[in-house]
């Protein structure tokens, strides 16, 4: 059984398109992730939902909404792409991030490639 | 506000050698310290962590120890194999701030 799962797991589309990409995890964990790694395999927290809550929005385009329609599942919608948003994206959760129980399981990653 | 270095890459080694990847952070307070390997085309898996001083972590024949003083949680392995060949990042705290990753290639 996939724990953390991710689709699509490859995303190919136009500057200016809108995508979705969902994910998904069966662990019964609180919180959930959303990571962006870069071509030089950089990676960066991007936004963290505890409980259905967001509990971190760091410093990123309001082009990137999340929206977690419950526990399980935290999906990240991309508006007006942009040839910078390029990029490996992962989701991750973990069991309780507010009682530092912050160990996290990843997702195997949605390459999005912007032409 | 946190930070993590990692040694830069790549690094290659030959079978059975001994490995060594450093990773100094900075940190407000005693944050958890990670380290996390991905495997090509993977995603990110926990291959041990320290939560307080002192502490070691171990898995798969990797150790790293949590060293307040010299503020560094350096990956070592003994003997490693060539399925060990993978991407390597130093993490700390609970937003999990990451190191930029250390690309390892061992060679049979």
């Amino acid at each position: 059984d996939t724990a953390v799962s991710q689709t699509p797991k490859y995303l190919v589309t136009q500057m200016g398109n809108d995508k979705s990409i969902k994910c998904e995890q069966n662990l019964g964990h609180d919180t959930m992730y959303w990571y962006k790694q870069d071509s030089k395999k950089f990676l960066k927290i991007m936004f963290s939902y505890n409980n259905k809550e967001l509990i971190i929005n760091e410093t990123v385009p309001n082009r990137f909404s999340p929206k977690s329609p419950d526990k399980a599942h935290l999906n990240l919608h991309i508006n007006s792409l942009e040839l910078g948003d390029s990029a490996v994206y992962f989701c991750a959760s973990s069991q309780d991030f507010g009682a530092g129980r912050n160990e996290q399981y990843f997702g195997p990653g949605t390459r999005l490639t912007v032409t | 506000g946190n930070s993590v270095t990692q040694m830069e890459g790549p690094v290659t080694l030959s079978e059975e050698a001994f490995l060594t990847i450093n990773c100094t952070y900075t940190a407000t307070g005693y944050p958890s310290l990670f380290w996390y390997v991905q495997y090509p085309g993977e995603g990110l898996q926990l291959l041990l962590k320290a939560t307080k001083a002192d502490d070691k972590g171990s898995n798969k024949g990797f150790e790293a120890t949590y060293r307040k003083e010299t503020t560094s949680f350096h990956l070592e392995k003994g003997s490693v194999q060539v399925s060990d060949s993978a991407v390597y990042f130093c993490a700390l705290g609970q937003k999990l701030v990451f190191g930029q990753g250390t690309r390892l290639t061992i060679n049979p």
